[in-house]
């Protein structure tokens, strides 16, 4: 069975500063690879994903992440946050098919001014 | 635009109660799910399914029963609510045949069992 682990549970940033969040999975398969982003008193939605193709995959407000098969790893990446930022980010997986996504525990950004 | 509706955003129950989550989607979406989100233990699946009457156990489906007698519509069932229960509860979906691309999530119920 497939696997998350996000290494940080709480990530603080200054505003206009780089984060990385960062995420491992495991998998014996070939697997899908998902950030979701959850907003204060918001539902999840969907960020970036990759599914084939080019390692680095670019999402909505400047995230991107890279795919990194050697190491499983799917680190979320952003050059300059702003406080806008601040949510709680989830990496998932999936295995080819239609299977559910298997969710990690979660890393909360806070973007200090 | 897209939605899925959560009939409460907040709940509160006693325990041994019968309690009755609601979820409608109007996306004529053929997969559903029932996620619950707890501090520190991100999204765990409870439920899911693929079709109107289908139902599959997810990760943690004790203490939790599914109907999906409608396909816009599934509902999660705590047939006799239990303090361990407390938790926001989370419903989404997504049509088939996307390779599990892009859920669509409620905003999410938070159930309270005193």
């Amino acid at each position: 069975a497939q696997s998350v682990t996000q290494l940080d549970s709480q990530v603080p940033v200054f505003e206009e500063a780089p984060v990385e969040l960062r995420c491992n999975y495991s998998s014996s398969v070939s697997v899908y690879l998902f950030w979701y982003v959850q907003y204060p008193n918001q539902g999840l939605q969907l960020l970036l994903k990759y599914l084939s193709g080019s390692t680095l995959v670019k999402g909505i407000n400047g995230f991107e992440a890279e795919f990194n098969k050697s190491q499983t790893s799917f680190h979320l990446r952003k050059p300059s946050v702003h406080i806008s930022d601040t949510a709680e980010y989830f990496c998932a997986v999936s295995k080819a098919g239609n299977t559910p996504l298997v969710f990690g525990k979660g890393t909360r950004l806070s973007v200090i001014a | 635009d897209v939605k899925v509706t959560q009939s409460s955003r907040y709940l509160v129950k006693r325990t041994g109660e019968k309690v009755f989550l609601e979820c409608v989607q109007d996306m004529d979406h053929e997969n559903m799910f029932w996620y619950r989100q707890d501090p520190g233990l991100g999204l765990r699946l409870i439920y899911f399914s693929y079709d109107v009457k289908m139902k599959e156990k997810g990760d943690i489906p004790e203490g939790y029963s599914v109907s999906r007698e409608k396909k816009e519509r599934f509902s999660l069932i705590l047939e006799s609510a239990s303090t361990n229960q407390t938790s926001m509860y989370l419903c989404a979906s997504n049509p088939t045949g996307t390779v599990n691309e892009k859920l669509f999530f409620g905003s999410g119920t938070q159930l309270s069992v005193l």
